[in-house]
């Protein structure tokens, strides 16, 4: 099972809107959750079941999609949300993650 | 509150062995699975497998079968993730997960553990 994520890299200015993708080889129905993580932290959980917000995790943060194509929106960007996010499927085994989306101020 | 908090640093030669640690404490440890993850230098995450510590089932990546082992003391609630025959590519931060429940949604990680393999 291959994830997919694009772009590799978004470029966007602070309190816009940033739209990530995420695209399996087959469909993973809404077994599929979102993670962030920063340099030389480990990853911390942000949506799983495709749209479900994790404990504590703001409400700019939110998950969509079924089937093969999901998207992670971050409604307005703050200083922290610059950092790496990847998509894991754990429909099937082995479970996958995407090669990741970094995104930077524009 | 939970955490998870994983052995120190290793540095071992090529062939060797390491055995990475990872505490648990804040949830009752037998109710959720434990996965492993690594991360190789400036690479993306990869799964390496799980265990349900209430029965220590284990599910094992098939390219790591070979050569890990994972285990669990619920007497000290430690998960523990012994990898074999290591090799200078295994060099890559070892990350310990918890489940929701018995699932595969991974919730609270340990904080990494480096492990370097160089002669």
């Amino acid at each position: 099972m291959v994830m997919t994520q694009s772009p590799a890299t978004l470029s966007v200015s602070p309190g816009e809107r940033a739209t990530l993708s995420c695209r399996a080889s087959q469909s993973v129905g809404s077994n599929l959750a979102w993670y962030q993580q920063k340099p030389g932290q480990a990853p911390r959980l942000l949506i799983y079941a495709a749209s479900t917000r994790a404990a504590g995790i703001p409400a700019r943060f939110s998950g969509s999609g079924s089937g093969t194509e999901f998207t992670l929106t971050i409604s307005s960007l703050q200083s922290e949300d610059f950092v790496v996010y990847f998509c894991q499927q754990y429909d099937n085994w082995p479970l996958t993650f995407g090669g990741g989306t970094k995104v930077e101020i524009k | 509150q939970v955490q998870l908090v994983q052995s120190g640093a290793d540095v071992k030669k090529p062939g060797a062995s390491v055995k990475v640690s990872c505490k648990a404490s804040g949830y009752t440890f037998i109710n959720h699975r434990i996965g492993w993850v690594r991360q190789a230098p400036r690479q993306g995450l990869e799964w390496m497998g799980w265990i349900s510590v209430y029965n220590a089932n284990t599910k094992y990546v098939q390219k790591f079968q070979d050569r890990v082992t994972m285990t669990a003391d619920t007497s000290t609630s430690t998960a523990y993730m012994e990898l074999r025959s290591l090799r200078s590519d295994d060099t890559a931060v070892y990350y310990c997960a918890r489940a929701k429940a018995d699932g595969l949604v991974f919730d609270y990680w340990g904080q990494g553990t480096p492990v370097t393999v160089s002669s």
